[in-house]
């Protein structure tokens, strides 16, 4: 199993531009999150997802846009980037079964710079 | 809202001691209590989770206490080696929420 795979790794934007965060899961987890991690900050969550088709905001939603049409992939849309919006971003998918869905299993991270 | 509490201090401890991290929270209690371990430039791991009714649990070198009363959890790394210098988050979740609140991390440094 790859587990939790983001794409790309390293992303570089002019204010304004749009792109889109790439996240695939291959555990068969009905759960998805995104969340963004500033240095000496927290992990703060940006949108959730419990299942195809269903998504809802975190914490910090402003800026961002998500999709949820399989089970395995769950992107991040940002629209007229913004100098605040460079972070790194982290994916991340539990199983939803009992007490193990509180259990994340995290991407590697895209570092993005907004200049 | 509820707050969550770590140390910002890098704890650094001599190989073989035992590592203490703590986790304090505000307001209502989780209904869960999770550990994660963070190497730069990486995503957070899974270590360990301990439910509200329970007072301890164990992993290999890991123990994780919960103590609702005092709104705290302690996490421990006995006979800590060099390769557990990394920074440990602690994270929150509640009953019937899937979401998971995590504090800012703690780095620990283990010097050989």
């Amino acid at each position: 199993n790859a587990g939790v795979t983001q794409t790309p790794k390293f992303r570089i934007l002019k204010i304004g531009q749009s792109m889109t965060l790439q996240c695939a899961q291959d555990m068969n987890h009905n759960y998805m999150y995104w969340y963004r991690q500033d240095p000496g900050m927290g992990l703060k969550l940006i949108y959730y997802s419990v299942g195809a088709g269903i998504t809802d905001k975190g914490e910090v939603p402003n800026g961002y846009n998500v999709s949820r049409s399989t089970t395995e992939d769950f992107p991040l849309r940002l629209e007229l980037a913004a100098p605040s919006q460079t972070s790194v971003y982290f994916c991340a998918s539990s199983s939803g079964i009992r007490e193990t869905r509180y259990e994340q299993y995290f991407g590697p991270g895209t570092r993005l710079t907004v200049t | 809202s509820q707050k969550i509490e770590q140390n910002s201090e890098a704890l650094n401890i001599q190989e073989g001691k035992t590592a203490t991290l703590t986790c304090n929270y505000t307001n209502y209690s989780p209904a869960y209590l999770q550990w994660y371990r963070q190497d730069p430039g990486r995503g957070p791991v899974f270590l360990l989770l301990i439910r509200e009714n329970e007072k301890e649990k164990r992993k290999e070198r890991l123990k994780v206490t919960f103590d609702t009363t005092l709104k705290q959890s302690l996490f421990h790394i006995t006979a800590s080696q060099p390769a557990d210098s990394a920074t440990y988050l602690c994270a929150l979740s509640y009953y019937g929420n899937n979401r998971l609140a995590f504090g800012k991390g703690n780095q620990v440094v283990v010097i050989p």
